[in-house]
């Protein structure tokens, strides 16, 4: 099977722009999770969705929002980019084993100019 | 609120040898499972190992095991043999069970050289 694939791998974007970041699962697997990485604030859970319906929510502001195709790739959105938005941004897509493991993308390394 | 702690910010191996990460954990819930995370300077995400809390044994994978101790709510992951590839970021991560959300709560993170 293909693994998790997330698109772009790298992006720059300005202050004030808007950015959405784009997440193939594992075929089969209907659960994404979205976490972003900072050095600062470690991995923190942005995100899940499952079957097209957000069910789970960090703390994260409005800024920040996702959604879920009917094919169970996942889109995630920022808009109004702050320079602390500069992260990776990490996709996991969850099986059906009674582990739920998840299987982590590449990311994508956003940096806010 | 669930939390996860790893106290070791970096650690050093030499190759061959042994070592051990640590990692304790908070959560109200009886049902929960633990992870540990390899993050390599590539940056993709791979489970090393994971442990239900309701099994006593702990986890082993090849080269890999746990000291799962529920009553003190530490998680420590053993690396035997070291090799040079085992040089990465080392995260623990807790999740609740149940199935209701696959969201995983991580620790800071151990990063773990290896030493020739």
């Amino acid at each position: 099977k293909a693994g998790v694939t997330q698109t772009p791998r790298y992006l720059i974007k300005t202050r004030g722009q808007q950015v959405t970041l784009s997440c193939s699962p594992i075929s089969g697997h209907r659960s994404v999770s979205w976490y972003q990485q900072t050095p600062g604030q470690g991995l923190q859970f942005l995100f899940e969705y499952f079957s097209e319906t957000q069910r789970n929510k960090g703390n994260f502001p409005g800024r920040f929002s996702g959604r879920q195709f009917s094919n169970s790739r996942s889109e995630m959105n920022v808009s109004t980019l702050e320079l602390g938005d500069s992260a990776l941004y990490l996709c996991a897509s969850t099986g059906t084993s009674s582990y739920n493991e998840q299987f982590f993308g590449p990311g994508t390394r956003l940096t806010v100019l | 609120a669930q939390t996860v702690t790893q106290s070791q910010p970096e650690m050093s191996v030499q190759e061959a040898e042994t070592v051990t990460l640590s990692c304790t954990y908070d959560t109200s819930e009886s049902d929960y499972y633990l992870f540990w995370y390899k993050q390599p300077p590539s940056r993709q995400m791979i489970l090393v190992i994971r442990q239900e809390a309701y099994k006593q044994q702990n986890a082993t994978e090849n080269r890999f095991s746990v000291n799962f101790q529920k009553a003190a709510k530490s998680f420590s992951l053993k690396i035997s043999d070291s090799q040079l590839g085992d040089a990465a970021m080392y995260f623990c991560a807790l999740r609740q069970g149940g199935g209701a959300t696959n969201k995983l709560i991580f620790g800071t993170g151990t990063l773990l050289a290896v030493q020739p």
